[in-house]
């Protein structure tokens, strides 16, 4: 059965701190890998990932994908309470018709002033 | 930039009533879905929508369950007699067909209490 786990569930840090989330996958006909950001409802795109060891960016956050450890890590460097929210992590399951997300439970980040 | 809009936000019903949650997704996408996600728990995959006709679901999506889109825009879940269980934040999400890799882009959400 196709899976995703996260790690940690759940983390508290303070303003300036720099943190990593990590993400592994079990899933059959991997091709890509997507993290989202969920504030209060809706989860919004950061990031998709498809090749190994190349880094995607924006502002302080990247991410890479290990396709042959099948794992992603999601960093946040100089952290802000604005950045407080679940970070999901997905992936699509291509062996279906429309490529339904398969979630992780996400990581719960608390950043404190 | 264009969103997938969700109504209404939350909605409370009685336990065997039928609820209709309704989505206007991106109106270049042609891939649709809902997800739900009980609280404290993952978002999971409920069913997926394209070219007129369900694609793939669930086994969360049993005969309870059912989804349309009647005009072209809008795309609906509605659950004939909700059960306690049902009470969940459901989330409609749509994507472009262009390559396999696109992002699904979603919804603020439904939160539906069943009581």
């Amino acid at each position: 059965e196709d899976k995703v786990v996260q790690s940690p569930l759940s983390l508290v840090v303070h303003e300036g701190d720099t943190v990593t989330l990590n993400c592994s996958y079990e899933v059959t006909n991997f091709r890509s890998l997507l993290w989202y950001k969920q504030e209060k409802k809706a989860p919004t795109f950061l990031f998709m990932l498809t090749s190994s060891g190349i880094e995607k960016k924006s502002g302080r956050l990247s991410s890479i994908l290990d396709k042959k450890e099948l794992f992603s890590i999601l960093n946040i460097t100089a952290t802000q309470t604005g950045d407080s929210a679940v970070y999901l992590c997905a992936v699509p399951n291509y062996g279906g018709a429309t490529n339904k997300l398969i979630f992780g439970t996400g990581t719960l980040l608390a950043v404190q002033p | 930039e264009p969103e997938v809009t969700q109504t209404p936000s939350h909605q409370v019903t009685q336990m065997g009533q039928e609820v209709i949650l309704r989505c206007v997704p991106i109106s270049n996408h042609l891939y649709f879905y809902w997800y739900r996600q009980i609280l404290g728990q993952k978002v999971e995959f409920l069913v997926s929508f394209y070219n007129n006709e369900i694609s793939e679901k669930s086994e969360i999506f049993d005969d309870q369950f059912s989804v349309e889109r009647p005009d072209g825009s809008n795309f609906t879940l509605k659950i004939r007699s909700t059960k306690l269980e049902d009470s969940a934040m459901y989330f409609c999400a749509s994507r472009d067909r262009g390559s396999m890799n696109t992002e699904a882009f979603f919804g603020q959400g439904t939160r539906l209490t069943v009581v």
